[in-house]
Parts: structure tokens; C-alpha cells; sequence
């Protein structure tokens, strides 16, 4: 089982859609979370961290859940330009950033 | 807007080449990992430096594959000889040590095609 597990999609949404991604982590010592997107033959780019609380950025939305060792992202009202496979990102190093574990990738197409 | 910048932006050599691939780390950024791309493995991290120092390469096939950090700008990964299942995008990203919420930034890569 892999350490970092995502639904790998497609996911295909027209736009204005809601859309939500989940991410189980197996380590409970994980201690930070992010979410990167990827665009096709690009580098991946932060797209936001989760913090404890849940956390809002404009459309987006990113809850954890520590009991249950999951990460979500929620998309709110999608967009063409959203298309891109997003990244589950966890930390098992409070410290360091040098034990960064990446999922699959889950891939989001919006389509008008 | 500071980057991570990698060269070369696309390699097609011949297997049993020797292929070394570029990165220069954000400024001020302390560490530089160096990681690999496919379809199937999706990102496997490779080598991790920190303060310039190798800290864990044991992601990395050592009879084949170096990585070194001669100067805190420059950053490099070098496979010697070279073969067809090394064909993947390679990334570059720096971060800061010492603040775990920290996040890595990417370069946009090496395409490294060996046939």
C-alpha cells in the first residue's frame, strides 16, 4: 500500500461544477499538507497548504481530518482553467521539508 | 518572482551517453532535491541536499546516477552511462530547511529521452 493514496480520476465536471478530491495518508506522524497542481508537461506548482482548521483560498477549499488520516480539496464553481491533475502532498518531518511524500495525482477535466 | 531554473529543458542522447542535468536553487533556499517523473512511478525523490550536503540518495541507482552541489547556486545530476528506462522528466526543487510547513519549489524540468 502506498503512503500517500489518491482517487487517480479522471475526474470530468462541466464548468461551475463542485468537485472534491480526497487523499489518505497511512503515517499518523505526518505532520504538514499541501496541495499541488500540475499542469500537463509542467513542473508542479503549490497550489495551497491545509492547515489543522481547514484553510479557503477564493474557490478553493482544503480540510484534514488527523483522526482519519485524510486531506480534501473542494472546488467550488470550476473553471476551463482548473483542468490539471492535482497533487496530495504530506510532510512526515515537523522539522524539515526534506520527507515530503507526493500521491499519484488525481486528474481534473472541466469541460465548458 | 524567484524561481528554481534547470537546464537543459529537453535531452534526447543515446543510451550508454553521459547525461548531466542543471539546477539552480531559489537564493536563499538551503535545500535542493532532485526528483524523478513517469507515468508509472508518478514523482520518486532521488537525492536531497542540505546546506550543500548530501543528506539521503537512497532513491537513487548508485552505480549509474551522482548528484553534487558544488556552490549553493548550482545544483547537479549526472547518469553515466545513460539507458532507455532512465527516460523520464527530471525536476529540481528547493525549500527551506528548518520550517516544515515549508513548501518545495519546482523547476520546469528535464525531459530526458535515452534511446
Amino acid at each position: 500500500r502506498k503512503e500517500v493514496e489518491q482517487d487517480p480520476g479522471p475526474f470530468n465536471v462541466p464548468e461551475g461544477a463542485t468537485v472534491a478530491f480526497n487523499c489518505t495518508y497511512s503515517n499518523s506522524a505526518s505532520q504538514s499538507f499541501f496541495w499541488y497542481r500540475q499542469d500537463c508537461r509542467k513542473e508542479p506548482k503549490l497550489l495551497m497548504s491545509v492547515y489543522s482548521s481547514g484553510n479557503e483560498d477564493g474557490r478553493f477549499t482544503a480540510q484534514l481530518n488527523r483522526a482519519s488520516q485524510y486531506i480534501s480539496l473542494l472546488i467550488r464553481d470550476s473553471k476551463l482553467s482548473d483542468s490539471a491533475t492535482y497533487l496530495c502532498v504530506v510532510n512526515r518531518d515537523l522539522y524539515n521539508n526534506n520527507d515530503m511524500r507526493f500521491g499519484a495525482g488525481t486528474r481534473l477535466t472541466v469541460k465548458p | 518572482d524567484a524561481r528554481v531554473t534547470q537546464t537543459p529543458r529537453h535531452k534526447v542522447t543515446e543510451m550508454g551517453q553521459e547525461v548531466t542535468m542543471r539546477c539552480q536553487p531559489i537564493l536563499g533556499h538551503n535545500t535542493v532535491f532532485w526528483y524523478r517523473q513517469t507515468m508509472m512511478q508518478g514523482l520518486e525523490l532521488l537525492a536531497y541536499f542540505r546546506n550543500r550536503a548530501p543528506l539521503d540518495d537512497s532513491g537513487m541507482p548508485k552505480d549509474r546516477f551522482s548528484a553534487e552541489m558544488p556552490d549553493a547556486t548550482l545544483a547537479t545530476l549526472k547518469i553515466q552511462p545513460s539507458e532507455p528506462r532512465d527516460s523520464a522528466v527530471y525536476f529540481c526543487a528547493s525549500g527551506l530547511q528548518g520550517m516544515g510547513n515549508s513548501p518545495l519549489h519546482f523547476g520546469n524540468g528535464t525531459r530526458l529521452t535515452v534511446t
